[in-house]
């Protein structure tokens, strides 16, 4: 099983549709990130928390939220989704004695029509 | 606002060349700055570079950093077909950003037979 899992792989919906992007970890990291990725702008941090009570917001985070469900799991919400959300979207953990140093979930496409 | 660029954005070369990506910065309490390839999906780790001057390698890829001027270079020899991918460039700050990475745009490498 992969360290960081993340559902769905893939993703089509409508304009104004509510919708989450779900990640869950078994590496025992405390710190959860979630970044999205268009051509040519690599990647962008949305939201990230450092622990189950400590939710932040990063350069984009507009039109998103986010909840820590629990240490292994944090979860993205498009409340409204419009087509320029379309995007890969990426979670990521990382330790606290190892900042900086990530494990990348495989990714969710996300295409909003 | 922390700031990593990435140059060139696109290369495209040969089998057994030498490349040479290029990553500059500005951020502030400057920690370590990081290269990841990405291929199909996630990203993978390469090299973490925290101090100036010692060159880290792993095969026939190496990088090093110089954080007087506030950059680091990628360099591949012997390039082969495999190592075409996104390079992505990262970097950690410090303070209350610690932890969390700021992404330059990307270098798309292809390597034709």
């Amino acid at each position: 099983d992969a360290d960081v899992t993340q559902t769905p792989r893939n993703r089509i919906t409508k304009t104004g549709k509510r919708i989450m992007l779900e990640c869950s970890q078994t590496k025992g990291h405390d710190r959860m990130y979630w970044y999205r990725q268009d051509p040519g702008l690599g990647l962008r941090l949305i939201y990230y928390s450092f622990d189950v009570k400590d939710i932040n917001k990063g350069e984009i985070s507009d039109g998103y939220s986010v909840s820590r469900q629990a240490q292994a799991k944090f979860s993205l919400s498009l409340e409204s989704a419009i087509p320029n959300q379309t995007a890969l979207y990426f979670c990521a953990t990382s330790d606290q004695g190892r900042p900086g140093g990530y494990t990348f979930g495989s990714g969710t496409r996300l295409t909003v029509v | 606002e922390d700031k990593v660029v990435q140059s060139p954005l696109s290369l495209v070369v040969h089998e057994g060349d030498t490349v040479t990506l290029n990553c500059s910065y500005e951020v502030t309490n400057f920690r370590s700055l990081l290269w990841y390839k990405q291929e199909k999906k996630a990203p993978t780790f390469l090299f973490m570079l925290t101090s100036s001057g010692i060159e880290k390698k792993s095969g026939r890829l190496s990088s090093i950093l110089d954080k007087k001027e506030l950059f680091s270079i990628l360099n591949i020899t012997a390039t082969q077909t495999g190592d075409s991918a996104v390079y992505l460039c990262a970097v950690n700050a410090g303070g209350t950003s610690y932890g969390k990475l700021t992404f330059g745009q990307g270098t798309i490498l292809t390597v034709h037979p």
